[in-house]
């Protein structure tokens, strides 16, 4: 398995502009996982789906933020207009929900807004 | 709401020595599952351990092994014979039973040749 893949791996863009990060779990993981890390405040859990369905956005940040899963194989985190605080790492991470599963991760996606 | 702490942010072990890492969690909950994974400089995060809490018996992977302590709602990484592509920051991780996932805010663990 090639493990849940993440593009792109490194993004810069300007503030005000649209950014797009994309996340494809492992093959047959029915739970997605959006998170944001940062130095300041660390490990943040931003949304989680289980079967394409989000379970809990409350750790969204604000409504610049949105995400979706049109299917079982793909993800959208999406901010719209960024800002140079949206800076960090993004990670998304795929597990079955149901069992003991750990999450697995996605090698994340590094977000710099100039 | 369950709370993972993590309450050593760094640590430092001498190479081929043992160092172990601490994490305390909060639940009421009496069925759960508790991780440690690894981040090295990469970022990628690898999963080192995992333990559910209805299994008495502690886990073990290699050179890392965890105490838990369900009573105390402890859940400790000890890491063997350090070896210095362990240096990385350290996760601690709680899972419920609907899937939720906590992380701790990480312990930075540098081997010191």
């Amino acid at each position: 398995d090639a493990g849940v893949i993440q593009s792109p791996r490194h993004e810069v863009t300007e503030m005000g502009q649209e950014v797009t990060l994309r996340c494809k779990p492992i093959s047959g993981h029915n739970s997605l996982f959006w998170y944001r890390q940062t130095m300041m405040r660390g490990l943040e859990l931003l949304i989680y789906f289980n079967n394409n369905v989000p379970i809990d956005d409350s750790g969204m940040p604000e409504d610049r933020f949105s995400a979706k899963m049109p299917n079982a194989s793909f993800s959208t985190l999406k901010i719209q207009p960024s800002e140079p605080r949206d800076s960090a790492v993004y990670f998304c991470a795929s597990s079955l929900f149901g069992t003991g599963g750990e999450q697995y991760f996605g090698p994340g996606t590094r977000l710099t807004v100039t | 709401a369950q709370t993972v702490t993590q309450s050593q942010p760094e640590m430092s072990v001498q190479e081929a020595e043992t160092v172990t890492l601490s994490c305390t969690y909060d639940t009421s909950e009496s069925d759960y599952y508790l991780f440690w994974y690894k981040q090295p400089p990469s970022r990628q995060m690898i999963l080192v351990i995992r333990q559910e809490a209805y299994k008495q018996q502690n886990a073990t992977e290699n050179r890392f092994s965890v105490n838990f302590q369900k009573a105390a709602k402890s859940f400790s990484l000890k890491i063997s014979d350090s070896q210095l592509g362990d240096a990385a920051m350290y996760f601690c991780a709680y899972r419920n039973t609907g899937n939720q996932f906590y992380f701790g805010t990480g312990t930075s663990l540098t081997v010191i040749p």
